[in-house]
């Protein structure tokens, strides 16, 4: 158990939809990442946040957005779903803005119908 | 494009074989090289290096970075079935952003 929480653990939705995704980051850590993990596209960046202010940006959709409040959970906002939207979405979180070691999340898988 | 290949993307090997995970990356502002390992679920961070030519090791794993041929090899000697697993490389830059590669699939059979 790395102590990064995720919620839902599943979610089943229609395409056209949108859903929240919630992070809590391990007690003590500022920066949460955000990842795609898809079966054709492995592992993908999303984005970034340090202690509530964004820090750095991957491959994340327009259609896509996430925020990191001052308890410092962070929640990933997907809207208008498409099919290829279907992956599991991990949170990690690390103590420091520079550090490298992170602690991933159990994930929450993502299917949409 | 920053890139990162993992090779090979496969591996079936016995128990107490000795197997080498390749990871090569094309990256502007390089910072630090990170090996994961991938079981069922969330991937846990096994190695970061940021120096070339200083080993990591832990158990009967160790990690090697070249900076100047701009790769990285993730060692497993005697492995064990517990060693199967997705090997994930990944590759931080200095403005934060993280790239993965596609992982290496090992599977370690009796």
């Amino acid at each position: 158990d790395s102590g990064v929480t995720q919620t839902p653990k599943h979610l089943i939705t229609a395409t056209g939809q949108r859903v929240t995704l919630r992070c809590s980051p391990r007690s003590g850590d500022l920066s949460v990442y955000w990842y795609q993990q898809s079966l054709d596209q492995g592992l993908q960046f999303l984005i970034q946040y340090y202690n509530g202010e964004e820090r750095a940006k991957g491959n994340i959709l327009e259609r896509f957005s996430a925020q990191q409040f001052p308890d410092l959970h962070s929640e990933l906002n997907l809207s208008s779903l498409e099919l290829g939207d279907s992956a599991l979405y991990f949170c990690a979180s690390s103590v420091a803005l520079a550090s490298n070691e992170q602690f991933f999340g159990p994930g929450t898988r993502l299917t949409v119908l | 494009e920053d890139k990162v290949v993992q090779s090979p993307l496969s591996l079936v090997v016995h128990e107490g074989d000795t197997v080498t995970l390749n990871c090569s990356y094309e990256v502007t502002n390089f910072r630090s090289l990170l090996w994961y390992k991938q079981e069922k679920k969330a991937p846990t961070f096994l190695f970061m290096l940021t120096s070339s030519g200083i080993e990591k090791k832990s158990g009967r794993l160790s990690s090697i970075l070249d900076k100047k041929e701009l790769f990285s090899i993730l060692n497993i000697t005697a492995t064990q079935t517990g060693d199967s697993a997705i090997y994930l490389c990944a590759v931080k830059t200095s403005y934060d952003k993280v790239i993965f590669g596609p992982g290496t699939s090992l599977s370690v059979i009796p």
